[in-house]
Parts: C-alpha cells; structure tokens; sequence
C-alpha cells in the first residue's frame, strides 16, 4: 500500500460525459501528479500540482482540467468524455516541488467510456 | 527535451536467475532521478528503486539494483534470483525539472 488512494476505482460512462477524479496523497507530500495509461499511448504525465498550485503540464487535453485543494487532495476532471479516454488514470505523490523525488501511486482509476 | 527508451518489449529469464532490464535516456537537465516501477497484472504501479544523477554507487534495494552508467546515460535494472512473482510489466522512468516521463516498458515473464 503506497499510501495514495483514488476514488472510484472502476468509472463506467458514456461518450459526452463527465466524471471526477479524485485523489488523496501520502501524508505529508505536497506534490501529486496526474497520469494517464492507455494501450496506445503508454503511460502519459498529465499534470502537476504542488500545494494548491499547477507546477507543470503534460500532454492534457483542453476537456480535462485538475485542482488541488488546501488539504491537498487533488481532483481530475474529464469532460466531452470520448470512447478514447478510456484508460488507467494513476494519481501519484511525492513530497518535494521538482527535481528527483520518487513519486508513490495510487491504485489507479479504471474509467471505460461506452 | 527528455527522452527515455526501453528497447525490450519483452524478456524471458528462468526462476532464480539474473536478469538485466535495459533503459537508456537523454536529459539536459543537470540534477535528474532515474526511476524503476513495477506493475503486474493487477493494475498498481510498484516503485523498486531509485537513482539521483549525482549519486555516486548504484542503487540497490533487497534483489533489485541499478546498473547507471551516466556516460552512458543508462540505468539498467537487475533483478537478481528472479521468482515467478517477478512476471510483470517493468517501467523506466526519468524526472527532471517538472516533468516526469516514462518509457514503453518491458515485459518480464519468469519461468519455473
């Protein structure tokens, strides 16, 4: 157990939709970072946020959108929802802002667009 | 710009064996961290081990060490006396600055 968890952890919806993402990190790491895992495309840094702040982007799309909240908690938003969303999402965590610190993951999100 | 490679899709290795897992990268950033995870068929992403760019000995943690070769810009996994609980899906991964990226993976299956 990493310490990180998500919530839900199987989201089933259908194309034009929108979910939420949710993730709480390890106690006492400010960072969490957003990751997407797909067949196609591997495993995709989304997004970062550190303390309530975004810090870096990745290859997001403009129908998702992410916040972190002053107790650090951190959510996913998925919007316009299409049948290639569908993918693993991870939340991971670690304490520092940048540079080499190991991040730990969550269990993932499963989220099957129909 | 970052660049990881993983060049084996997959990798077969034989209970209690040694096995390398390759993983060569490129960076412009000076302080950078080199990352292994491991996720089997379960889905969850398992962190093994850990190199910084400015550390002088490889990494090791229990069966699992790092070959880095900073020269050479490579940071090879070895996974010493393989089990059958080794068989999954093995991740390289490469931060620097604010930006974490990940290569395409090996896949390990440990035969018995």
């Amino acid at each position: 157990d990493s310490g990180v968890t998500q919530t839900p952890k199987h989201l089933i919806t259908a194309t034009g939709q929108r979910v939420t993402l949710r993730c709480s990190p390890r106690s006492g790491d400010l960072s969490v970072y957003w990751y997407q895992q797909s067949l196609d495309q591997g495993l995709q840094f989304l997004i970062q946020y550190y303390n309530g702040e975004e810090r870096a982007k990745g290859n997001i799309l403009e129908r998702f959108s992410a916040q972190q909240f002053p107790d650090l908690h951190s959510e996913l938003n998925l919007s316009s929802l299409e049948l290639g969303d569908s993918a693993l999402y991870f939340c991971a965590s670690s304490v520092g802002l940048a540079g080499p610190h190991e991040q730990f993951f969550g269990p993932g999100t499963r989220l099957t667009v129909l | 710009a970052q660049k990881i490679t993983q060049t084996q899709p997959g990798m077969f290795v034989q209970e209690k064996e040694a096995v390398t897992l390759d993983c060569t990268y490129d960076t412009s950033d000076p302080s950078y961290g080199l990352f292994w995870y491991k996720q089997p068929s379960s889905g969850e992403m398992i962190f093994l081990i850990y190199q910084g760019s400015y550390d002088q000995q490889n990494a090791t943690e229990g069966r699992y060490s790092l070959n880095f070769q900073k020269a050479r810009k490579s940071a090879n996994l070895v996974i010493s006396a393989s089990q059958l609980g080794d068989s999954a899906m093995y991740f390289c991964a490469l931060t620097g600055g604010f930006k974490t990226i990940f290569g395409a993976g090996t896949r390990l299956f440990v035969k018995a």
